[in-house]
């Protein structure tokens, strides 16, 4: 099964907090590990992503940890802003094939 | 730079009509996807061109549904006969290629799809 389990379904964060989401996958296959956010009436938009040869990538005020041991991966939003309110997707993919596997979502709302 | 078009933005039809979506990727992206997003779930993926050949489609409800790539730009997405369980939002997105540089997906705005 190509399953990517994302957790919580729902995060509450005041402002200048730190948002922490976590992926799990299944299929040792994935070599990309992209994170993508999502407003309301929109597409999702690319927003941070990582190969398994590296354990964190930092972009400014996001940073994915990444266990390959444990089939584990995380983005940590630091300084929550209230334009940070999105829905955040995990995915799993193959770098030969193009495809992601999705998970199911993390609703972020920050609180000012 | 143009994003991924998409249209129409709504749609409602009843059970067992038809309804076709088309999308218009960033020019010069050699790969497109369809996706479809039900409410509360991650996008699923539906069917993948690379020009205008089928990469995966392997999830794709190929008696109802079918998908269309001429000349290797835009693209439909058909779906005869809408079921309920259709109703969902159906994204197209749109990639340079695959590895190493071209595996960023830019998605569109999406279709949102209701069956009554």
């Amino acid at each position: 099964q190509q399953q990517v389990k994302q957790s919580p379904q729902s995060l509450i964060v005041q402002k200048g907090g730190i948002s922490i989401i976590n992926c799990a996958y299944e299929n040792t296959a994935f070599d990309y590990f992209p994170w993508y956010q999502q407003f309301p009436g929109k597409g999702p938009a690319l927003l941070i992503a990582i190969r398994p040869d590296v354990s964190e990538k930092k972009e400014g005020r996001f940073t994915i940890s990444f266990n390959k041991s444990a089939k584990q991966f995380s983005l940590h939003i630091m300084d929550s802003q209230p334009g940070d309110s999105a829905t955040y997707f995990c995915a799993g993919g193959s770098s030969n094939t193009g495809k992601l596997i999705f998970g199911q979502g993390t609703t972020l709302q920050v609180k000012p | 730079e143009a994003g991924v078009a998409q249209s129409p933005r709504y749609k409602i039809i009843e059970k067992r009509q038809s309804v076709a979506f088309w999308c218009n990727p960033i020019s010069g992206h050699a790969t497109l996807y369809w996706y479809q997003q039900i409410l509360g779930q991650g996008p699923k993926l539906l069917i993948q061109f690379q020009n205008n050949g089928v990469v995966d489609d392997s999830q794709l409800p190929k008696d109802r549904f079918s998908a269309e790539r001429l000349k290797g730009v835009d693209s439909t997405l058909k779906i005869q006969p809408a079921k309920l369980e259709d109703s969902a939002v159906y994204l197209c997105a749109s990639s340079l290629g695959t590895a190493p540089e071209g595996e960023t997906q830019y998605f569109g705005p999406g279709t949102r799809l209701l069956v009554l």
